[in-house]
């Protein structure tokens, strides 16, 4: 069936580091592939995005790579700030005849100063 | 200018009572979801409308009904209200088509059943 899994679930980091998170899909015909960022009481917000013509996107501190062979795909954040602290979800956009994205169960991230 | 705007922002109400939250969209997209996020903050789709036309429906409770009068607008309407269905429900819009342009979320309805 359609499913996006995500890893890890949390993630501790210092300010300063890089942090990086995995998500693997089942529908080899996903084409679209979004990140958002979710800060505590508020909505899910795009990041970034990536389509499966391209296999990696850098837009400053952060990018996103795709393996389509392995259905795989993944956010990097360098040099992370306290402000990145919140809960990133990957998705998939799954098609046939419509689209319909789902999303990965979302990656708690805390910066530590 | 909210591109997504949903209303109510908090709602809490007995069990068994029936509840609506509306949805509207300004950004002109033809597709229009509900999701549901948990306490685990999961995001699950529950329906999406694309053009006014029911085109997805998980697994949802039937005591659950989507409703879209245009393609501008998506409400949920809730029957008998149950202490699980505690949650955020999220609208969502964006444009079909090999685009696949990005879902706008609406601010979200928090629903607490007592």
């Amino acid at each position: 069936g359609e499913n996006v899994e995500q890893h890890p679930s949390t993630l501790s980091v210092q300010e300063g580091d890089s942090a990086v998170i995995k998500c693997t899909y089942s529908d080899s015909a996903s084409n679209y592939f979004p990140w958002y960022k979710q800060e505590l009481g508020k909505r899910p917000q795009l990041i970034i995005d990536i389509r499966s013509n391209v296999g990696e996107k850098k837009d400053q501190r952060i990018a996103v790579t795709l393996n389509k062979t392995a259905k795989h795909f993944s956010l990097h954040i360098t040099e992370t700030q306290p402000e990145d602290s919140a809960v990133y979800f990957c998705a998939a956009m799954f098609s046939g005849g419509y689209n319909k994205l789902i999303f990965g169960a979302g990656t708690r991230l805390a910066v530590h100063p | 200018d909210t591109a997504v705007s949903q209303t109510p922002k908090y709602l809490v109400t007995q069990m068994g009572n029936d509840k609506s939250i509306k949805c509207e969209q300004n950004l002109g997209h033809d597709t229009m979801y509900w999701y549901k996020q948990d306490s685990k903050k999961f995001l699950k789709i529950m329906f999406s409308y694309n053009n006014k036309e029911l085109i997805i429906n998980e697994t949802v409770p039937n005591r659950f009904s989507p409703k879209s009068p245009d393609k501008a607008h998506l409400n949920l309407h809730i029957n008998s209200l149950e202490l699980g269905d505690s949650a955020v429900y999220f609208c969502a819009s964006s444009q079909q088509g090999t685009g696949n342009t990005e879902a706008f979320f609406g601010q979200g309805t928090r629903l607490t059943v007592v």
